[in-house]
């Protein structure tokens, strides 16, 4: 089966640092998203991105927060000056098209550590 | 908005006894269910999913669920546990349509097999 593929597995950023997580979706899919766990804590959403463009966010996606599709094949979530509470796991997930009961298929994520 | 009730964060079976695992949801329509499932250091793989029709629904490794409308819930069980299941598992329920859809996670149950 195809796969989301998540770089780097590990990230050990100092506080404040920028960090740049990257995925790379299945190909032909069209619906991109972040979700992020925090240890011990439920998935939660971040944000979803379709068309070049961001369709919806969550109230943790604020300012510091950003996605990019770069180059059509890779999907970046950046965050411009990370806080000790953005430490948790990163999934990038992405889904072909537009039927909603479509599974979404998960990368096995980044495990960002701030210090 | 949707939500997802997890009960019990942690759930431990002996090797071979029934494995039950709680979701409830609220849904002001009729949803779509999705059973994940993390193993150590791997991302989310979809166990099941239930979207319309049957009631009961299969999965992969002897796993099914069954949506009961009436008591707004989608357990997931197993008749005889392995020990290759221990793991997280996750039950999520959809939102939104195309543009915005997502899902929404559970706090997932950690289940331990006992040898």
């Amino acid at each position: 089966e195809p796969e989301v593929t998540q770089t780097p597995s590990h990230q050990v950023t100092q506080m404040g640092q920028e960090v740049i997580l990257r995925c790379v979706p299945i190909s032909n899919h069209l619906y991109f998203y972040w979700y992020r766990q925090i240890l011990g804590q439920k998935v939660e959403f971040l944000v979803s991105f379709y068309n070049n463009e961001i369709s919806e966010k969550s109230e943790i996606f604020d300012d510091q927060f950003s996605v990019e599709r770069p180059d059509g094949s890779n999907f970046t979530l950046k965050i411009r000056s990370t806080k000790l509470e953005d430490s948790a796991m990163y999934f990038c997930a992405s889904r072909p098209g537009d039927t909603t009961n479509e599974k979404l298929f998960f990368g096995s994520g980044t495990q960002l550590s701030v210090l | 908005a949707q939500s997802v009730t997890q009960l019990g964060s942690h759930v431990s079976v002996s090797e071979g006894a029934l494995v039950l695992l709680r979701c409830n949801y609220s849904s002001s329509v009729p949803p779509y269910l999705f059973w994940y499932v993390q193993y150590p250091n791997q991302g989310l793989q979809l166990l099941l999913k239930y979207t319309t029709g049957a009631t009961l629904v299969k999965g992969i490794n002897g796993f099914e669920a069954e949506f009961k409308k009436s008591e707004t819930s989608f357990h997931l069980t197993k008749p005889s546990a392995h020990m290759s299941d221990a793991a997280e598992y996750f039950c999520a329920v959809s939102e939104g349509t195309s543009g915005t859809y997502k899902y929404i996670f559970g706090t997932g149950t950690r289940l331990k097999v006992l040898a």
